[in-house]
C-alpha cells in the first residue's frame, strides 16, 4: 500500500511568516510530486510540482524534495490570509499507478 | 482555455437508488480520472480513463463504475446507493493521464452527492 503522510494540522503562522509544510511517502520509487491547494467547499487547484532532488521556486512558493530521505515540502514565503487553506500533497508512484494524495494539512495565518 | 467542468454541482438521492455523474475535460486532454473525498479519507482515486478504456483503477466495489466517450467525455455511475457514498465526487483531466509522470491533472468543481 503506497502511503502518503502529512500532518493534518492547524499549523497557524503569523501574517508575512515562512510556513513549512511537510509530506513523506512511502514508496521509494515515486518520480513526481504535486501541491494542491484546497479552499474549504472547493476543488484542489494545482500550486507546483517536482520531479527532481532539490530546491524549486515559484513566486512565493518552495518545493523542497529529497528522495533519499523520502520527504517533499512546501515553504510559503511571506503568508497571507489569502493562503489559508488546506495544502495536499500527492505523489505518482513507481510504475503505471495512480496519483496518492495525503490527507492534508490545514494551514491557517493570522491577521 | 475552459476547465474542467462537471455536472451536477450538487445530487441529493436515497439509499438504493442509482447515480450518473458527468465530466467534460479540458480540451485536448484525453485522460480522465475520477476521486472521491470525504472529511475521514480524504481524495481516493477510483479510476482513470484515457480513450475510452480504463487504464486504472482504485480500492471501490463494483458498485462504482465510470466510462469515457471518443470526445473525451466521461461519466461515473454508482449503483445501489449506500449512505457512506455521500462525499465530493472530483474528476481531473491531464493530457496523457498516469502513463507520463510529468502529466499534471486539473481539477474540476466537484459533485456534492448526498444520501440520505
Amino acid at each position: 500500500q503506497k502511503e502518503v503522510e502529512q500532518n493534518s494540522g492547524p499549523l497557524s503562522v503569523p501574517e508575512g511568516a515562512i510556513a513549512s509544510l511537510n509530506c513523506t511517502y512511502s514508496d521509494r520509487g515515486s518520480q513526481s510530486f504535486f501541491w494542491y491547494r484546497q479552499y474549504s467547499g472547493k476543488s484542489p487547484e494545482l500550486i507546483m510540482f517536482i520531479y527532481s532532488n532539490g530546491d524549486k521556486e515559484d513566486g512565493r512558493f518552495t518545493a523542497q524534495l529529497n528522495k533519499a530521505s523520502q520527504y517533499v515540502s512546501l515553504l510559503i514565503r511571506d503568508s497571507q490570509p489569502s493562503d489559508s487553506a488546506t495544502y495536499l500533497c500527492a505523489v505518482i508512484g513507481s510504475g503505471n499507478t495512480p496519483l496518492v494524495f495525503g490527507k492534508g494539512t490545514r494551514l491557517s495565518v493570522i491577521a | 482555455k475552459a476547465g474542467v467542468t462537471q455536472t451536477p454541482r450538487y445530487l441529493i438521492k436515497t439509499r438504493g437508488q442509482q447515480v450518473t455523474l458527468s465530466c467534460s475535460p479540458i480540451s485536448g486532454h484525453r485522460s480522465v480520472s475520477w476521486y472521491q473525498q470525504t472529511p475521514g479519507q480524504g481524495l481516493q482515486f477510483l479510476f482513470e480513463y484515457f480513450s475510452e478504456t480504463q487504464r486504472n483503477k482504485g480500492n471501490f466495489p463494483g458498485r462504482f463504475s465510470g466510462r469515457q466517450f471518443s470526445n473525451s467525455r466521461s461519466e461515473m455511475n454508482v449503483s445501489t446507493l449506500e449512505l457512506g457514498d455521500s462525499a465530493l465526487y472530483l474528476c481531473a483531466s491531464s493530457l496523457d493521464g498516469l502513463a507520463g509522470f510529468t502529466d499534471t491533472q486539473y481539477f474540476g468543481p466537484g459533485t456534492r452527492l448526498t444520501v440520505l
